[in-house]
This record gives structure tokens, sequence and C-alpha cells, in this order.
């Protein structure tokens, strides 16, 4: 069984939809992170958490320590934020997990 | 500043040699983390080094290995190469750990 588990593992949507991606973990944290990735492998790291609520743009990340789960929700999607989002744990030693991945294709 | 530098970009190596990989974290950081993607087996972690120790290690074999030097740039080797080694290896460098990650863009490792 793997430690993250993420949902949806493709997801299509129209330009300017509100999008929810979802991750569930099953291992202590002290960090969820929520990277995004291009064709071609770069990675760019777009949060990282540990409690509570971030916002950078039209991206939120939101994470809830009790029931172990972090969504990312994009607002106004767009066809540039078609990516691969992958959800990432840090345990207390310093040992990474990784989900699947989210394949996002938005539609103009 | 500059980002995280991975070299080389693309590599084809035969079964049975080996490789070594390196990668240039951003200046001042000093966590060096590598990571391995394949299609069957998404993104594992393989190991982070901090201030030329390794802190953690991944479930690989012992073909698999690292090092770190004092100017923090990290490299990773792999002997006796399998056909099931070709994959995307990636770096990445943080302050230090638990800290935002910045990740290079890779080498591509083809294994023929």
């Amino acid at each position: 069984k793997n430690e993250v588990e993420q949902s949806p593992q493709n997801l299509t949507a129209q330009e300017g939809e509100f999008i929810t991606i979802n991750c569930s973990y099953s291992v202590g944290i002290s960090a969820l992170h929520w990277l995004q990735q291009h064709p071609g492998g770069g990675i760019v790291s777009l949060f990282m958490l540990s409690s509570g609520k971030k916002k950078h743009g039209r991206l939120i990340a939101t994470i809830n320590i009790q029931e172990k789960h972090s969504s990312l929700h994009i607002t106004a999607s767009h066809p540039r934020d078609s990516a691969v989002y992958i959800c990432a744990v840090t345990n207390t030693g310093n040992q990474f997990y990784f989900g699947t991945g989210t394949s996002l294709t938005v539609i103009p | 500043k500059a980002g995280v530098t991975q070299t080389p970009r693309y590599l084809i190596k035969t079964r049975g040699q080996q490789v070594t990989l390196s990668c240039s974290p951003i200046s001042g950081h000093r966590s060096v983390s590598w990571y391995q993607q394949t299609p069957g087996q998404g993104l594992q972690f393989l190991f982070e080094y901090f201030s030329e120790t390794q802190r953690n290690k991944g479930n690989f074999p012992g073909r698999f290995s690292g090092r770190q030097f004092s100017n923090s740039r990290s490299e990773m080797n792999v002997s006796t190469l399998e056909l099931g080694d070709s994959a995307l290896y990636l770096c990445a460098s943080s302050f230090t750990a638990n800290t935002e990650a910045f990740f290079g863009q890779g080498t591509r490792l083809t294994v023929v």
C-alpha cells in the first residue's frame, strides 16, 4: 500500500473551471509538498505546508493534519496549468514519500 | 540566483557499465536529495545528503551510492547498470531539511 494516495489520477477540465486534487497519507509527517511537473521533466515546488492553508495566485493548498488529508485547488484554470501534480510528504526522519501524481489537462 | 544544475542532461550507457551523475545546488543550500522517476514506479527517494553526510536512504540496492562535497555539490553513482535503471534522475536542494526544495531539470539515463 502506498503511503501517499492521490486522486484523481487523471483530470480534464475546461478553461476557467475550479479544480481540486486530493492527497491522503498514512505516515506521520513533518511537512507536505505539492509539486508540479511539466512535460520534459522539470519539477517545481508549489507549496510546502505543515498546517492550515497557503495561497499563491490562483493556487490554494490546504492540509488537515487530524484527517491526514490535503487538497490542491486551482481557481480559474488555464491551459498553462496542464501538468502533472504530485503530492509528497516527509516524515519526522526526513524520509520522502510520493503520490503517483495527477495528470491535469485544461482545454481551451 | 542560479538554480539547481544537473549534468549531464542525457546519457546512454550499456548494461554492466557504471555512471556518475552530478548535481550543483543553489548557493547556500546544504541539503541535496536524489530521486528516481520511472513510468512504472513514479518518483522514488534515493538518498539525502547534508553537510557531506548521508542522512537518509531510500529502498534501493547498494549499486546506488552517492556523496556530497564540501561545496555541497553532490554526485550519485550507479554501478553495474541494469536495463531497469533507465529513468529520469532528479536532484533537489534546500537550505536545510524541511525547507522549500528546488529541483534540477534531471538527467535522463537510458541503459541499453
